[in-house]
């Protein structure tokens, strides 16, 4: 079945880099997701990549995806005590189903 | 105002209440999803409209009843919940058709709890 699998907890210092790292099952997936969400609100789209590329940067981020393993991740450099949040990874398996991971909640030391 | 916009933000009921989430979106998008998402589960799909239709219920339970008179509101109404129906209710929208799977742009959400 579908499902997308993500680490529950990471911690890093600040200014450190931070990976984030997610699998998933469906090969069809066309698009993958990042997904930020802070105490209190909803889910902000970070960044996605198209199946066909391998990596995406954006300023800080950079989406790296392996199509053969199925694994996605997010790396965010110089990670700020703002960037502490829930980030979820989601794939979109077609027309309106977006599968979700359960979460990783990033913790930034000061 | 821009994006997708739910009230209340915050929402507390008795179980013999009757009540309703809403949700509006300025993106002009014409697809809007509801969403449960409990603490320590993932995020469950409840329902999905496109262009006001209903393309998907996810074996939900007929307490909760969705309306959609538009493309750009989205309700959720709430009749005699269960004290495991509190969680946070987020609302979504994308813009479905060509290109294909375009992302969900979501609200702040509801903190339902039930009493």
């Amino acid at each position: 079945g579908e499902d997308v699998e993500q680490s529950l907890f990471l911690s890093v210092r600040e200014g450190d880099s931070s990976v984030i790292n997610c699998t998933y099952t469906d090969s069809s997936s066309t698009y993958l997701y990042w997904y930020k969400q802070e105490p209190g609100a909803g889910l902000q789209l970070l960044t996605y990549i198209f199946s066909n590329m391998d990596m995406k940067q954006d300023q800080r981020l950079t989406v790296l995806l392996n199509k053969k393993d199925k694994h996605l991740s997010l790396r965010i450099a110089d990670t700020q005590t703002g960037d502490s949040a829930i980030y979820f990874c989601a794939e979109n398996t077609g027309g309106f189903k977006t599968i979700f991971g359960a979460g990783t909640r990033l913790f930034v030391k000061a | 105002e821009t994006g997708v916009t739910q009230t209340p933000r915050h929402l507390v009921m008795g179980m013999t209440n009757k009540k309703s989430l809403k949700c509006e979106q300025h993106l002009g998008h014409n697809a809007m999803y509801w969403y449960k998402q409990s603490a320590k589960k993932p995020l469950e799909l409840m329902f999905v409209y496109n262009f006001k239709e209903q393309t998907e219920n996810n074996s939900v339970p007929s307490r909760f009843s969705p309306e959609c008179p538009n493309s750009s509101h989205l309700f959720l109404h709430l009749h005699t919940l269960q004290p495991e129906d509190s969680a946070l209710y987020l609302c979504a929208s994308s813009q479905e058709g060509t290109p294909r799977d375009q992302p969900q742009h979501f609200g702040d959400g509801t903190r339902l709890s039930i009493l």
